[in-house]
């Protein structure tokens, strides 16, 4: 059972767009909910991550809009660049042993 | 420095052969994890280990086995090596909630 959903599979931005993902989550224990970045040939690495207690984290060009009661949070990217082009996991956790659940990945390609 | 580094990054080997794969992290983290990365980038949990125990063994066929010597080190040991086990192998770890660090990844190739 996927614990994280995640949406689209694949995005198709044109350069200075605006790139949204969304994921979706059951379980209300998830309490740090981080999104994840991947170029080809790379592991994935943490570009920015929010807790349930606020409803916006923005990190430059990077924000997270978290929707607690509906157990919905997303990944804006402004002005989106071409070097933004990879792999964008949303991930939640909780709890000893620290699980971290992942949505199933959407590939970005930000066209020039 | 590199914070978790895998060892070997390619490996190709043939149906039915015994390999394993190195990690080490220098970043102090109390939890080690192994993830598979198949062709359609899904990220899968494999094992998870806090300091040299074993806490999260999802469901992985039994030719694969963790081992721990450290809570620097976790390694992953594969016999039999089947087709199906062709994907990327990434190495993370982490300390308390925080951040999940990954290694760059060791791409298997079963032939």
């Amino acid at each position: 059972q996927q614990q994280v959903k995640q949406s689209p599979q694949s995005l198709i931005v044109q350069k200075g767009g605006i790139s949204i993902i969304n994921c979706a989550y059951e379980n209300t224990a998830f309490d740090y909910f981080p999104w994840y970045q991947q170029f080809p040939g790379k592991g994935p690495a943490l570009l920015i991550a929010i807790r349930p207690d606020v409803s916006e984290k923005k990190e430059g060009r990077f924000t997270i809009s978290f929707n607690k009661s509906a157990k919905q949070f997303s990944l804006h990217i402004m002005d989106s660049q071409p070097g933004d082009s990879a792999t964008y996991f949303c991930a939640a956790t909780r709890g000893f042993g620290n699980q971290f659940y992942f949505g199933t990945g959407t590939s970005l390609t930000v066209i020039p | 420095d590199t914070a978790v580094s895998q060892t070997p990054k390619y490996l190709v080997t043939q149906m039915g052969n015994d390999k394993s794969i190195k990690c080490e992290q220098n970043l102090g983290h109390d939890t080690m994890y192994w993830y598979k990365q198949d062709s359609k980038k899904f990220l899968k949990i494999m094992f998870s280990y806090n300091n040299k125990e074993l806490i999260i063994n999802e469901t992985v066929p039994n030719r694969f086995s963790p081992k721990s010597p450290d809570k620097a080190h976790l390694n992953l040991h594969i016999n039999s090596l089947e087709l199906g086990d062709s994907a990327v192998y990434f190495c993370a770890s982490t300390q308390g909630k925080e951040t999940q660090y990954f290694g760059p990844g060791t791409r298997l190739l079963v032939l």
